[in-house]
């Protein structure tokens, strides 16, 4: 494909729902990444596959947030009772080994 | 745990001024550091890396050098133009323990506005 995108683009949702993010990398990389940005912040990693597994999800802030990738291509990032706190823009990333990450342009999520 | 400190911004220009923006780490081993650029309404790219001391990193005229001394890569240019306009992220990558290449941990970014 031509580039990382996400979808949705924003996303408003009510306290306490689920919503489920969507990322498709570019063709071909194998590592897939989730990263948050706050409002004036930098991103801050979540979590990492490798193919089809988590292979660092250290970055989850707790057990709401999950990610899957089940076919080794596209990702669903994934949050549950979600709170205000996690308004910001989800981020997805992708590259092929040692290569550059090269970034979507980003889901912005506001929780109401 | 690894950090990147940036300079506080916005970073206000006029055309071909000389552009200096302040960027320190912590890190554990020997990361390799990055620039990354939003332009408005664009996702993060890459801008330039460095991936040990004393390589300089270049692209586009901006430059950084990894100075392991003083745990800096400040990111320069010689002339900026309004086209540079954008907000700017420090960025390491430590591969201590194996992590990945792309596990990457960020400053809060420098907002940089250059004006005819």
């Amino acid at each position: 494909g031509a580039g990382v995108s996400q979808t949705p683009s924003n996303k408003v949702t009510e306290k306490g729902k689920y919503v489920e993010l969507r990322c498709d990398p570019i063709s071909g990389h194998t590592a897939l990444y989730w990263y948050r940005q706050s409002l004036g912040q930098g991103p801050e990693f979540l979590i990492y596959f490798q193919g089809t597994g988590a292979a660092d999800d250290s970055g989850l802030p707790n057990d709401r947030f999950f990610a899957v990738r089940p076919e080794g291509s596209v990702s669903t990032l994934k949050i549950q009772r979600t709170e205000r706190g996690d308004s910001a823009v989800y981020l997805c990333a992708s590259s092929q080994k040692a290569g550059g990450l090269f970034f979507g342009p980003g889901t912005r999520l506001t929780v109401l | 745990g690894d950090s990147v400190t940036q300079m506080e911004g916005p970073v206000t220009l006029s055309e071909e001024a000389f552009l200096t923006i302040n960027c320190t780490y912590t890190a554990t081993g020997y990361p390799s550091l990055f620039w990354y650029v939003q332009y408005p309404g664009e996702g993060l790219q890459l801008l330039l890396k460095a991936t040990k001391a004393d390589d300089k990193g270049s692209n586009k005229g901006f430059e950084a050098t990894y100075r392991k001394e003083t745990t800096s890569f400040h990111l320069e240019k010689g002339s900026v133009q309004v086209s540079d306009s954008a907000v700017y992220f420090c960025a390491l990558s430590s591969m201590a323990g194996g992590t990945s290449y792309g596990k990457l941990t960020f400053g809060q970014g420098t907002i940089l506005t250059v004006h005819p």
